[in-house]
C-alpha cells in the first residue's frame, strides 16, 4: 500500500489560496489519489479524486503530476469555515488493495481573518 | 432516512467491561470499515469487512472484535475494554466498482474507559 506524506500544518488567510501537497513515491498502477476533509467531532468526508493531471470540482481542485509521486489539492479562496485537517488517500478504488484504506495524520488547516 | 448511523454516539465505561458499538447503513454497501482516532492523530483502521461473513484485520485490530452477520449492521466489540481504548471511534462504508470509491462516514462514537 502506498505510503503518503503530508505537511502537518497550515496556516493561511481568509481569501487566499491554499495549496497542500501530499507525496506518495510508491503509488501503484491502479491507484488513485482521493482526499478528505475532517471537522472536529466529524467523519471526515469526501473532497475529491483523481487518477491524473487535473480534477477540479465546486470546492477544490486536485493538481497530479505525471509521474503520480505526489499530488496537490488546492483550494481557492478559503474562507474560516475551510478551517479543517484534510487527508490524502493512495489506492484502488474496487480492487482487493481498496479494502485496506488508511489514513495518515494529515494536514490541518488553520484559516484566520 | 439514509445514511450510516452509529450508536451510542457516547459512553462511558470502565475497564474490563465489554462495549459494543453497532453501526448500520442503509445503502447496502459492501464494504464497512471501523477506525479509532485519538486526539491529536489521524484515523487507524480496526478493521473492515468486504460482505457479510466477511471480515479483516487492519492497523490496530488488538483488544476488539467484530461480525458482520447482514450487509447493513457492522457492530465493533470491545471484549474487556482497557484505558486504552478510550478514543472516538468511526464507522464507515464505500460501494462497489463503478464508483469513487467513496468513504461515507459515521458521526462517530466517543467512548472513554476509566
Amino acid at each position: 500500500l502506498a505510503k503518503t506524506t503530508q505537511p502537518i500544518s497550515m496556516d493561511s488567510y481568509e481569501g487566499q489560496e491554499v495549496n497542500i501537497t501530499c507525496s506518495h513515491n510508491n503509488i501503484a498502477t491502479n491507484d488513485y489519489i482521493t482526499w478528505y476533509q475532517q471537522f472536529p467531532s466529524q467523519g471526515p468526508r469526501f473532497i475529491i479524486q483523481g487518477y491524473k493531471t487535473k480534477v477540479t470540482n465546486e470546492v477544490a481542485s486536485l493538481f497530479i503530476p505525471a509521474d503520480r509521486k505526489s499530488s496537490t489539492l488546492s483550494l481557492p479562496r478559503v474562507s474560516l469555515s475551510d478551517t479543517a485537517v484534510y487527508y490524502c488517500l493512495v489506492g484502488g478504488r474496487n480492487t482487493g488493495t481498496a479494502s485496506k484504506l488508511t489514513f495518515g495524520t494529515g494536514t490541518r488547516l488553520q484559516v484566520t481573518l | 432516512d439514509a445514511g450510516i448511523t452509529q450508536s451510542p454516539r457516547y459512553k462511558i465505561t470502565e475497564t474490563g467491561r465489554q462495549v459494543t458499538l453497532m453501526c448500520h447503513q442503509t445503502w447496502s454497501h459492501s464494504y464497512m470499515f471501523w477506525y479509532r482516532q485519538d486526539l491529536g492523530h489521524g484515523l487507524r483502521l480496526i478493521y473492515y469487512s468486504a460482505a457479510a461473513d466477511i471480515t479483516d484485520k487492519g492497523e490496530v485490530p488488538d483488544g476488539y472484535v467484530v461480525s458482520r452477520s447482514k450487509t447493513e449492521n457492522f457492530p465493533l466489540t470491545l471484549e474487556s475494554a482497557t484505558r486504552s481504548q478510550t478514543s472516538v471511534y468511526f464507522c464507515a462504508s464505500r460501494g462497489l466498482a463503478g464508483t469513487t470509491g467513496e468513504l461515507f462516514f459515521g458521526e462517530g462514537s466517543r467512548l472513554t474507559v476509566l
